[in-house]
């Protein structure tokens, strides 16, 4: 049972335009949902989190929304830069220290 | 560097053999996690110490995983009778208190 998931394996964008990723879920407990990186050969980075009394929360180019109705967050990077390329996961997590990651979406910004 | 570290970072073994990894997790941190991912997958929760005391196994954790953290500080991660199953790469990740984890760059572990 997927409690995450993110339905686009992969997204290709142009340098400098946005890019938008998504991620569904399931569990109407989650109240705490983060986004992160990852490079090959690395672990995954933090990049944003957000939590379930905010729709909307903003870091430099990277801003995650939140819609809790229709249990669906979104990452959109503006503008969007080749270092930008890599592997994106959401995770969600209900009050505890668990977190649930989607199975990811490669982001690829083209020069 | 003070981030989270791992060791090691790739272990190729034969089925059968033991393996243990190492993670040194943030130093202020009190909470340890591993988790697990295989190609194509996120990473999946295998267990949680808070400080010493190991809180939470998931069912992925079969009898043949033990992981330790002694002294509240590194942790360890053993697997014994090795599988190929068992190949996939190990993360371990550290925050404090309820706060975002950190990950370490992940042991890849290839069971032949």
């Amino acid at each position: 049972d997927q409690q995450v998931k993110q339905n686009s394996p992969s997204l290709s964008v142009q340098e400098g335009r946005i890019s938008i990723l998504n991620c569904d879920y399931t569990n109407s407990m989650f109240d705490y949902f983060l986004w992160y990186k990852k490079y090959p050969a690395e672990g995954p980075t933090f990049l944003i989190s957000i939590s379930s009394i905010k729709d909307k929360n903003e870091d430099g180019r990277f801003t995650v929304f939140l819609n809790k109705s229709a249990k669906h967050l979104s990452l959109h990077i503006v503008p969007s830069q080749p270092g930008d390329s890599a592997v994106y996961f959401c995770a969600a997590t209900g009050g505890t220290y668990k977190y649930i990651f989607g199975t990811g979406t490669r982001l690829k910004v083209l020069a | 560097d003070t981030g989270v570290s791992q060791n090691p970072r790739h272990k190729i073994t034969k089925r059968g053999q033991n393996v243990t990894f190492r993670c040194d997790p943030i130093s202020e941190h009190n909470r340890l996690y591993w988790y697990r991912q295989t190609l194509g997958q996120g990473p999946e929760f295998l267990t949680y110490f808070q400080n010493e005391a190991q809180l939470e196994k998931s069912r992925l954790l079969s009898d043949r995983f033990s992981a330790e953290r002694p002294k509240g500080s590194f942790s360890t991660l053993e697997i014994q009778r090795t599988e190929q199953g068992d190949s996939a790469m190990y993360l371990c990740a550290s925050s404090v208190s309820s706060g975002e984890q950190y990950f370490g760059p992940g042991t890849r572990l290839t069971v032949t």
